[in-house]
């Protein structure tokens, strides 16, 4: 069956480290994959999209890599800072699944400690 | 813009009754999506319309919801006769295309007791 698992619940980190989060798929075949931001009562924010051809993607303190053969792309945040703390969604499209919408991961809670 | 509007932010029912949620999109967007989210089963879609017509409601948990977009601008997502298990975060979403950026709304808090 089709499963998008990012890698914990929650993870804490200190702040000014790097935060490495993880989102690993199982049977999709993605044109390209996203992360949004998640914070509590918000909707989802649109981060980054990365296509299946891209190897890794930037923005500022984001940097997002995805890779096709483990079925896994990698979402880090450097000199990270108590305001980067939220939910991290990963979001394939269905290429491939004959649906033609997003699927998202169940999301990792991020807690960025002073 | 103003973005994806929804209303309301909170909605607290008793069992067996009516709730009906509202969706504005991000004009010139021509693709809408509900979505559901909890805890335990994470954000799912529900349904989506591209230009008003409903394509994939295969989400939509059972015949108790219903949902609508009678226009460009404006869409409702019914729940009747609403139960418990129905509480839930419920957000509306719009894109230009359907697996491209999503622009989500604030999104309704539902608690049916």
């Amino acid at each position: 069956s089709q499963k998008i698992e990012q890698n914990s619940e929650a993870l804490n980190i200190q702040e000014g480290k790097t935060a490495t989060l993880t989102c690993n798929y199982t049977n999709y075949s993605p044109a390209y994959l996203q992360w949004y931001r998640q914070d509590p009562g918000r909707g989802p924010v649109f981060l980054l999209l990365i296509r299946e051809n891209e190897k890794e993607k930037r923005k500022e303190r984001l940097k997002v890599t995805f890779d096709t053969t483990l079925k896994q792309s990698l979402f880090h945040i450097t000199a990270s800072q108590p305001a980067d703390s939220a939910t991290y969604l990963c979001a394939l499209d269905g290429a491939g699944t004959g649906a033609n919408n997003l699927f998202f991961g169940t999301g990792t809670r991020l807690t960025v400690i002073p | 813009d103003a973005g994806v509007i929804q209303s309301p932010r909170h909605e607290v029912t008793e069992m067996g009754q009516e709730v009906t949620l509202r969706c504005k999109p991000i004009s010139g967007h021509d693709y809408l999506f509900w979505y559901r989210q909890t805890m335990m089963r994470g954000l799912e879609l529900l349904i989506y319309f591209n230009n008003n017509v409903p394509i994939d409601d295969s989400g939509m948990p059972e015949d108790r919801f219903s949902a609508k977009m009678p226009n460009a601008s404006f869409s409702t997502l019914k729940i009747q006769p609403s139960e418990p298990r129905d509480s839930a975060v419920y957000f509306c979403a719009s894109s230009l295309s359907p697996g491209e950026t999503q622009y989500f709304g604030p999104g309704t808090r539902l608690l049916v007791l």
